[in-house]
Protein backbone atom coordinates (compact mmCIF):
# COMPACT_ATOMS: atom_id res chain seq x y z
CA UNK A 1 0.00 0.00 0.00
CA UNK A 2 1.24 3.33 -0.28
CA UNK A 3 3.25 5.13 2.67
CA UNK A 4 2.57 8.53 4.06
CA UNK A 5 3.06 11.05 1.18
CA UNK A 6 4.47 15.21 1.99
CA UNK A 7 4.75 17.64 -0.20
CA UNK A 8 6.92 19.50 -1.28
CA UNK A 9 10.39 17.51 -0.19
CA UNK A 10 12.26 20.76 -0.55
CA UNK A 11 11.33 25.01 0.35
CA UNK A 12 12.98 27.78 0.41
CA UNK A 13 11.38 30.77 1.85
CA UNK A 14 12.29 34.38 2.90
CA UNK A 15 12.09 35.44 6.60
CA UNK A 16 8.36 37.01 6.92
CA UNK A 17 6.60 34.66 4.22
CA UNK A 18 4.11 31.84 5.23
CA UNK A 19 3.93 28.42 4.23
CA UNK A 20 1.68 25.46 3.70
CA UNK A 21 3.01 21.84 3.87
CA UNK A 22 0.44 18.94 2.88
CA UNK A 23 0.39 15.31 3.97
CA UNK A 24 -1.44 12.52 2.65
CA UNK A 25 -1.61 9.69 5.32
CA UNK A 26 -1.81 5.97 4.69
CA UNK A 27 -5.13 5.16 3.42
CA UNK A 28 -7.85 4.32 6.15
CA UNK A 29 -5.46 6.21 8.48
CA UNK A 30 -7.16 8.61 10.85
CA UNK A 31 -4.42 10.27 12.74
CA UNK A 32 -1.92 12.67 11.48
CA UNK A 33 0.79 14.32 13.31
CA UNK A 34 3.50 16.43 12.41
CA UNK A 35 6.87 17.00 14.18
CA UNK A 36 9.36 19.11 13.52
CA UNK A 37 13.45 18.32 13.62
CA UNK A 38 16.19 20.50 14.30
CA UNK A 39 19.75 19.43 14.92
CA UNK A 40 19.53 21.52 18.58
CA UNK A 41 15.92 20.42 19.31
CA UNK A 42 15.64 17.32 17.54
CA UNK A 43 12.24 15.48 17.24
CA UNK A 44 9.58 17.83 19.02
CA UNK A 45 5.53 17.52 18.32
CA UNK A 46 3.91 20.08 16.67
CA UNK A 47 0.41 19.03 16.94
CA UNK A 48 -2.14 15.70 16.30
CA UNK A 49 -5.44 15.86 14.14
CA UNK A 50 -7.94 13.17 14.21
CA UNK A 51 -10.83 12.91 11.95
CA UNK A 52 -10.16 16.33 11.41
CA UNK A 53 -10.19 17.32 15.07
CA UNK A 54 -6.51 18.86 16.89
CA UNK A 55 -6.36 16.51 19.40
CA UNK A 56 -2.86 17.83 20.92
CA UNK A 57 -0.61 20.71 20.59
CA UNK A 58 2.74 20.89 20.85
CA UNK A 59 4.69 23.79 22.65
CA UNK A 60 4.87 26.02 19.46
CA UNK A 61 3.38 29.21 19.14
CA UNK A 62 0.53 30.29 17.37
CA UNK A 63 2.14 30.72 13.77
CA UNK A 64 1.90 27.29 13.46
CA UNK A 65 -1.11 25.97 12.83
CA UNK A 66 -3.19 23.07 10.93
CA UNK A 67 -5.89 21.33 9.87
CA UNK A 68 -7.16 18.09 8.55
CA UNK A 69 -9.59 17.13 5.52
CA UNK A 70 -12.50 14.87 5.49
CA UNK A 71 -10.02 12.57 3.23
CA UNK A 72 -7.89 12.99 6.64
CA UNK A 73 -5.06 14.68 4.37
CA UNK A 74 -3.79 17.42 6.20
CA UNK A 75 -1.49 20.78 5.80
CA UNK A 76 0.39 22.64 8.29
CA UNK A 77 0.64 26.19 7.52
CA UNK A 78 3.61 28.61 9.55
CA UNK A 79 3.25 32.53 9.24
CA UNK A 80 5.46 35.32 9.24
CA UNK A 81 8.57 32.42 9.13
CA UNK A 82 11.67 33.49 10.94
CA UNK A 83 15.07 31.95 10.45
CA UNK A 84 14.71 29.54 13.54
CA UNK A 85 11.91 27.63 11.41
CA UNK A 86 14.29 26.11 9.48
CA UNK A 87 14.02 22.38 9.79
CA UNK A 88 12.97 18.82 8.41
CA UNK A 89 8.77 18.65 9.29
CA UNK A 90 7.77 15.13 9.45
CA UNK A 91 4.43 13.85 9.28
CA UNK A 92 3.13 10.63 10.77
CA UNK A 93 -0.07 8.48 10.38
CA UNK A 94 -2.04 6.09 12.41
CA UNK A 95 -4.80 4.51 13.17
CA UNK A 96 -6.52 4.19 15.90
CA UNK A 97 -8.62 0.97 15.29
CA UNK A 98 -7.47 -0.77 17.87
CA UNK A 99 -4.92 -1.65 20.39
CA UNK A 100 -2.53 -3.33 17.43
CA UNK A 101 -2.40 -0.07 15.37
CA UNK A 102 -0.20 2.51 17.37
CA UNK A 103 2.41 2.49 15.23
CA UNK A 104 3.05 5.73 13.08
CA UNK A 105 4.28 5.57 10.19
CA UNK A 106 6.17 8.60 8.45
CA UNK A 107 6.53 10.52 5.32
CA UNK A 108 10.10 11.52 4.03
CA UNK A 109 9.61 14.93 5.10
CA UNK A 110 9.82 18.45 3.82
CA UNK A 111 13.09 19.93 4.15
CA UNK A 112 11.91 24.11 4.91
CA UNK A 113 15.16 26.89 4.89
CA UNK A 114 14.00 30.12 5.97
CA UNK A 115 16.81 33.00 4.16
CA UNK B 1 5.40 14.60 30.76
CA UNK B 2 7.28 12.29 30.16
CA UNK B 3 10.98 12.16 29.03
CA UNK B 4 13.47 10.19 26.87
CA UNK B 5 16.51 9.93 27.53
CA UNK B 6 19.36 9.02 24.75
CA UNK B 7 22.62 9.37 26.50
CA UNK B 8 25.02 7.72 23.75
CA UNK B 9 25.16 10.59 20.97
CA UNK B 10 27.02 8.27 18.66
CA UNK B 11 28.33 4.64 18.65
CA UNK B 12 30.19 2.59 16.10
CA UNK B 13 30.28 -1.30 15.59
CA UNK B 14 32.23 -3.74 13.35
CA UNK B 15 29.93 -5.09 11.25
CA UNK B 16 28.87 -8.39 11.93
CA UNK B 17 29.41 -7.62 15.79
CA UNK B 18 26.42 -6.98 18.46
CA UNK B 19 25.92 -3.49 19.24
CA UNK B 20 23.55 -2.09 22.23
CA UNK B 21 21.58 1.24 22.36
CA UNK B 22 20.23 2.86 25.16
CA UNK B 23 16.97 4.43 26.51
CA UNK B 24 15.85 5.21 29.64
CA UNK B 25 12.02 7.17 30.09
CA UNK B 26 10.10 9.18 32.81
CA UNK B 27 6.42 8.56 32.90
CA UNK B 28 3.58 7.85 35.44
CA UNK B 29 1.72 6.15 32.93
CA UNK B 30 1.40 2.52 33.84
CA UNK B 31 -0.19 2.13 29.99
CA UNK B 32 1.98 2.98 27.38
CA UNK B 33 4.10 1.86 24.62
CA UNK B 34 7.64 2.50 23.31
CA UNK B 35 9.05 2.17 20.06
CA UNK B 36 12.66 2.46 18.42
CA UNK B 37 12.54 4.11 15.01
CA UNK B 38 15.68 4.20 12.25
CA UNK B 39 16.36 6.90 10.36
CA UNK B 40 19.18 6.91 7.94
CA UNK B 41 20.77 9.90 5.64
CA UNK B 42 17.62 9.53 3.26
CA UNK B 43 15.74 11.31 6.31
CA UNK B 44 12.88 8.39 6.33
CA UNK B 45 11.93 6.86 9.76
CA UNK B 46 11.50 3.58 9.95
CA UNK B 47 10.15 1.76 12.71
CA UNK B 48 12.30 -1.00 13.87
CA UNK B 49 10.55 -2.63 16.98
CA UNK B 50 7.41 -1.96 19.40
CA UNK B 51 7.16 -3.09 23.05
CA UNK B 52 3.75 -2.79 25.29
CA UNK B 53 4.86 -1.92 28.19
CA UNK B 54 1.90 -4.65 29.74
CA UNK B 55 3.81 -7.20 28.03
CA UNK B 56 6.25 -8.71 29.88
CA UNK B 57 7.83 -10.66 26.99
CA UNK B 58 10.62 -8.31 25.44
CA UNK B 59 10.09 -7.88 21.58
CA UNK B 60 12.11 -9.28 18.55
CA UNK B 61 11.82 -8.28 14.86
CA UNK B 62 15.05 -10.28 13.26
CA UNK B 63 18.10 -9.06 14.15
CA UNK B 64 16.64 -6.65 16.51
CA UNK B 65 15.74 -6.90 20.04
CA UNK B 66 14.80 -5.43 23.13
CA UNK B 67 15.54 -5.41 26.94
CA UNK B 68 12.76 -3.92 28.44
CA UNK B 69 12.89 -3.21 32.18
CA UNK B 70 10.08 -1.39 33.00
CA UNK B 71 11.02 -1.31 36.74
CA UNK B 72 13.61 0.74 35.92
CA UNK B 73 11.82 2.48 32.75
CA UNK B 74 14.80 0.87 30.63
CA UNK B 75 14.27 0.13 26.80
CA UNK B 76 17.36 -0.55 25.59
CA UNK B 77 18.17 -1.88 21.72
CA UNK B 78 19.98 -4.60 20.31
CA UNK B 79 21.09 -4.77 16.70
CA UNK B 80 23.12 -8.80 16.13
CA UNK B 81 25.18 -8.97 12.77
CA UNK B 82 25.32 -5.69 12.51
CA UNK B 83 25.16 -4.96 8.36
CA UNK B 84 26.13 -1.66 6.79
CA UNK B 85 22.51 -1.06 6.06
CA UNK B 86 22.45 -0.02 9.91
CA UNK B 87 23.99 2.26 9.67
CA UNK B 88 22.05 5.63 10.83
CA UNK B 89 20.03 7.10 13.52
CA UNK B 90 18.50 5.53 15.45
CA UNK B 91 15.31 7.34 18.29
CA UNK B 92 13.42 6.21 20.82
CA UNK B 93 10.14 7.09 21.64
CA UNK B 94 7.13 6.98 24.13
CA UNK B 95 3.34 6.99 23.51
CA UNK B 96 0.84 7.13 25.69
CA UNK B 97 -2.13 6.09 23.39
CA UNK B 98 -5.10 6.94 26.00
CA UNK B 99 -5.18 10.74 24.52
CA UNK B 100 -3.28 10.94 21.39
CA UNK B 101 -0.63 9.28 19.11
CA UNK B 102 1.90 11.74 20.28
CA UNK B 103 5.53 10.28 20.00
CA UNK B 104 8.19 11.29 22.27
CA UNK B 105 11.16 11.09 21.14
CA UNK B 106 15.00 10.77 22.55
CA UNK B 107 17.46 13.17 21.04
CA UNK B 108 18.93 10.11 19.19
CA UNK B 109 22.57 7.91 18.90
CA UNK B 110 23.86 7.77 15.64
CA UNK B 111 25.17 4.60 14.84
CA UNK B 112 28.18 3.52 12.43
CA UNK B 113 29.19 0.64 11.35
CA UNK B 114 32.44 0.00 10.14
CA UNK B 115 33.13 -2.50 7.08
Amino acid sequence: KAGVTQTPRYLIKTRGQQVTLSCSPISGHRSVSWYQQTPGQGLQFLFEYFSETQRNKGNFPGRFSGRQFSNSRSEMNVSTLELGDSALYLCASSWKGSRQNTEAFFGQGTRLTVV
Amino acid sequence: AQTVTQSQPEMSVQEAETVTLSCTYDTSENNYYLFWYKQPPSRQMILVIRQEAYKQQNATENRFSVNFQKAAKSFSLKISDSQLGDTAMYFCAFMNPSGSYQLTFGKGTKLSVIP
